[in-house]
């Protein structure tokens, strides 16, 4: 069974420009979740999306977004980028619902953002 | 709001021997779920173990054991028989429920560097 792929590997931008940041969840997952975990800092939570819709989401700026597609694969945007977004952005799937232990959350193996 | 904390920042623990990772968390939620991650230096958050609040008995899988120690709020992951390959950064993790959905976001630790010395 396929675990949660994420493309690009690594990814290099200039201040300002716009990133797209792709989640394939293992099959039959329906959520995503994406976190940010900036050099020498834990991972901070960004999104979650189930069904499509976005259900909560961390403490970040709204140039922070994404999507979710009706084959459950999503995309993390970030607008105007900053410096301080370079960092590993990891993506996550797991069933919304089940029985306790199986909403365990499995990364994928993450994109590495670098903003000059 | 939940807090995970890990106060080991790095360890250095001869191969064949077990090691314990602290970890210690604070919530007001009566149901929620425990986890360790492994990550490598490549990046990917490997899931090791998991326990749940109401589970009795502490979690095992394989060489990996969690020592859950409800009333005294700590989640410690015991690795026995280490070995070189187990050189990586460790982070525990708790799940946060709120509202009808069960899984929402998970709250990690700052993790602890292991390192297994030949």
């Amino acid at each position: 069974e396929a675990g949660v792929t994420q493309s690009p590997t690594h990814l290099i931008k200039t201040r300002g420009q716009q990133a797209t940041l792709r989640c394939s969840p293992i099959s039959g997952h329906t959520s995503v979740y994406w976190y940010q975990q900036a050099l020498g800092l834990g991972l901070q939570f960004l999104l979650w999306y189930d069904e499509g819709e976005e259900r909560n989401r961390g403490n970040f700026p709204p140039r922070f977004s994404g999507r979710q597609f009706p084959n459950y694969s999503s995309e993390l945007n970030v607008n105007a980028l900053e410096l301080e977004d370079s960092a590993l952005y990891l993506c996550a799937s797991s069933w919304a619902w089940g029985l306790a232990g199986e909403e365990t959350q499995y990364f994928g193996p993450g994109t590495r953002l670098l903003v000059l | 709001a939940q807090k995970i904390t890990q106060t080991q920042p790095g360890m250095f623990v001869q191969e064949k021997e077990a090691v314990t990772l602290d970890c210690t968390y604070d919530t007001s939620d009566q149901s929620y779920g425990l986890f360790w991650y492994k990550q490598p230096s490549s990046g990917e958050m490997i899931f090791l173990i998991y326990q749940g609040s109401y589970d009795e008995q502490n979690a095992t899988e394989g060489r990996y054991s969690l020592n859950f120690q409800k009333a005294r709020k700590s989640a410690n992951l015991v690795i026995s028989a280490s070995q070189l390959g187990d050189s990586a950064m460790y982070f525990c993790a708790m799940r946060e429920v709120l509202g009808d959905f069960g899984n929402e976001k998970l709250t990690f630790g700052t993790g602890t560097r292991l390192t297994i010395i030949p």
